[in-house]
């Protein structure tokens, strides 16, 4: 049973384009909503984290955004570039800081 | 490299072997997880630990799966007479303690695991 669902499951841009991708979940007791950026054969590695007490949070070209009420979150790369291209997770915890994550989103950038 | 190292990195075996996979957590990091990705899918929770106690294993560790961590340091995950269904990426991630990061996890490389 997937705890946090994702979408959608692969995205193309151009380059300078902005791919957002959503997330929902259902576990009201989950505080903690981190991004993973995955590259082939790599783990994952977090990109920015939100916690439900902030709407948004920028890091970069990277931003959340965050809808506690909806139970609904978001990831937009602005300005994407073709290194961007990889899987996108989006993830939840409670404060035993163990992750639930999403299926995943695979974003290719054309150049 | 986030400073989580896993050994090895791929492990190809023949039905109904054991093996046995190695993570090194980053040294100050007092809590570990494993984790399994299956090819298309996000990680799912195995177990993990505070220290050398196991606090928690889920339901997808079967009997076949046993995980340790004696000292509090680096932990293994063996696999006993492994399963075509076993193949997968397993995953390991410390975090710190306490502190406003203390979420942050960091993954290692992982070990990609096929069963023949």
């Amino acid at each position: 049973q997937q705890q946090v669902k994702q979408s959608p499951q692969s995205l193309i841009v151009q380059k300078g384009g902005i791919p957002i991708i959503n997330c929902a979940y259902e576990n009201t007791a989950f505080d903690y909503f981190p991004w993973y950026q995955q590259f082939p054969g790599k783990g994952p590695a977090l990109l920015i984290a939100i916690r439900p007490d902030v709407s948004e949070k920028k890091e970069g070209r990277f931003t959340i955004s965050f809808n506690k009420s909806a139970k609904q979150f978001s990831l937009h790369i602005m300005d994407s570039q073709p290194g961007d291209s990889a899987t996108y997770f989006c993830a939840a915890s409670t404060n035993d800081y163990k992750l639930s994550f999403g299926a995943g989103t695979t974003v290719t950038v054309r150049a | 490299d986030t400073g989580v190292s896993q050994d090895p990195r791929h492990k190809i075996t023949k039905r109904g072997q054991n093996v046995t996979f190695r993570c090194d957590p980053i040294s100050e990091h007092n809590r570990l997880y494993w984790y399994r990705q299956t090819l298309g899918q996000g990680p799912e929770f195995l177990t993990y630990f505070q220290n050398e106690a196991q606090l928690e294993k889920s339901r997808l560790l079967s009997d076949r799966f046993s995980a340790e961590r004696p000292k509090g340091s680096f932990s293994t995950l063996e696999i006993q007479r492994t399963e075509q269904g076993d193949s997968a990426m397993y995953l390991c991630a410390s975090i710190p303690s306490g502190g406003p990061l203390s979420n942050e996890q960091f993954f290692g490389p992982g070990t990609r695991l096929t069963v023949l």
